[in-house]
């Protein structure tokens, strides 16, 4: 069965530094893997997908994730944290059934 | 270009009580899939409607229920409400296979059980 874990539920970077958010997925299956991002009370907004093309996916706001099969893993990343980056963001995983399963998220929380 | 819209927006409902909740998908979108989401924790799939039929579900009871009209539109039906039932209501839309061409969350409806 599909599922995914996201280390750390609170992650706290300085404003201009590099953030990090880590994701390890299990899938029987080539998977599709996402990173959506959430603001308070608002829905969530795709960041990236990786479909199973290039390994090293860029998305919007300056996010990049790198899909790396041998370690199961599609951690997030951003060079340079901005104060408006503050937000949950979800892993999630997504086999052929067309079904998302997301992670339990991660607060990430920029320090000025 | 209007995209998900979800109402209400907030709700406040007693133990035992039922409660509908409607989503408007984005505009060209045909499939509709609801998720609910607790405080604290990453979205549930409750289950996808597409041509007016509930194409999967997940791990919720049958006091789920859902309904998809011929405009694409969707409501999603709770029975006999418990308080473990309070949580934001997701609603997705997308085109053909949401995997692959994407898709669209609205904002939600919270859901309070008192």
């Amino acid at each position: 069965a599909q599922s995914v874990t996201q280390l750390g539920s609170h992650v706290s970077v300085s404003e201009g530094a590099l953030v990090l958010l880590r994701c390890n997925y299990s899938s029987s299956v080539p998977p599709y893997l996402f990173w959506y991002v959430q603001y308070p009370n608002q829905g969530l907004q795709l960041l990236l997908k990786y479909t199973s093309a290039a390994t090293l996916v860029k998305g919007i706001n300056g996010f990049e994730a790198e899909f790396k099969k041998s370690e199961t893993s599609f951690h997030l990343t951003k060079p340079s944290a901005h104060m408006s980056d503050a937000a949950e963001y979800f892993c999630a995983v997504s086999e052929l059934d067309d079904k998302i399963i997301f992670g339990k998220g991660t607060r990430l929380h920029i320090l000025p | 270009d209007a995209g998900v819209t979800q109402s209400p927006t907030h709700l406040i409902k007693t133990r035992g009580q039922q409660v509908t909740l409607r989503c408007s998908p984005k505009s060209g979108h045909d499939t509709v899939s609801w998720y609910q989401q607790a405080l604290g924790q990453g979205p549930q799939f409750i289950f996808q409607y597409y041509e007016e039929e509930e194409r999967q579900r997940g791990n919720f009871p049958d006091r789920f229920s859902g309904h998809q009209f011929p405009n694409y539109s969707s409501e999603l039906n709770v029975n006999a409400l418990l308080l473990g039932d309070s949580a934001l209501y997701l609603c997705a839309s997308s085109s053909a296979t949401g995997v692959n061409y994407g898709y669209t969350f609205g904002s939600g409806t919270r859901l309070t059980v008192v």
